[in-house]
């Protein structure tokens, strides 16, 4: 069993849109949770970062973690084009070792 | 501030050659990371330096794969004999405090064994 899991996508949206990306995750060590984002031929940047279970709000963004469910998301709120990029999920119980998920590709159309 | 740098951007081998990987960190980041992505697959760990000390290589697929760190600066992966199975993009993060969650990374070394 992978330790997070996410869906790899592609999720096409027009512009303004709510858009809503999730992990689940296996091992409930993990405390620390990261959303990254991931531009065509880029390595991934840091958006958001969560610790324990909560909601945290920066800007449009939204992360959201439910530990009892070992589930996060990410929500996006009046998506722009140029939000669209690849997003990845990541956690750790000790910042030695990140785990990510697959990424989901986002497409917001103009 | 330079980021993270990795040198080549793409390597083309044939199956059983040498390939070295070079990541220069961020200037005073302590903690290096390295990670692959297979096609279609999550990024994965490989292993973490800090300085020059290997924190956790249980990452590392097998004992083909060899990274170092002389100095507590830039890093190397090399890997002989290279594999089919090794293709994919190799990511170097580094990060100057990894309790804030921001690793650092840099644009990747694209990988082709043929």
């Amino acid at each position: 069993q992978k330790e997070v899991e996410q869906d790899p996508g592609p999720l096409s949206v027009p512009e303004g849109a709510i858009v809503s990306l999730n992990c689940t995750y296996s091992n409930s060590a993990f405390q620390y949770f990261m959303w990254y984002r991931q531009y065509s031929r880029k390595g991934p940047e840091l958006l958001m970062y969560t610790y324990s279970s909560g909601n945290k709000e920066d800007g449009r963004f939204t992360a959201q973690v439910d530990k009892s469910s070992k589930y996060i998301s990410l929500f996006i709120r009046d998506s722009q084009p140029s939000d669209s990029a690849t997003y990845l999920c990541a956690m750790t119980d000790n910042f030695n070792k990140f785990y990510f998920g697959s990424g989901t590709k986002l497409n917001v159309k103009p | 501030e330079a980021g993270v740098t990795q040198f080549p951007s793409h390597s083309v081998i044939e199956k059983g050659q040498t390939v070295t990987l070079r990541c220069d960190p961020i200037s005073g980041h302590d903690n290096l990371y390295w990670y692959r992505r297979v096609m279609g697959k999550e990024i994965k760990f490989l292993l973490h330096f800090v300085k020059e000390s290997k924190q956790d290589e249980s990452g590392m697929p097998n004992n083909r794969f060899l990274a170092e760190r002389t100095g507590g600066t830039y890093s190397t992966l090399k890997v002989q004999p290279a594999e089919l199975e090794d293709s994919g993009v190799y990511f170097c993060a580094s990060s100057q405090v990894p309790r804030t969650g921001e690793l650092f990374f840099g644009e990747g070394s694209r990988l082709t064994v043929l």
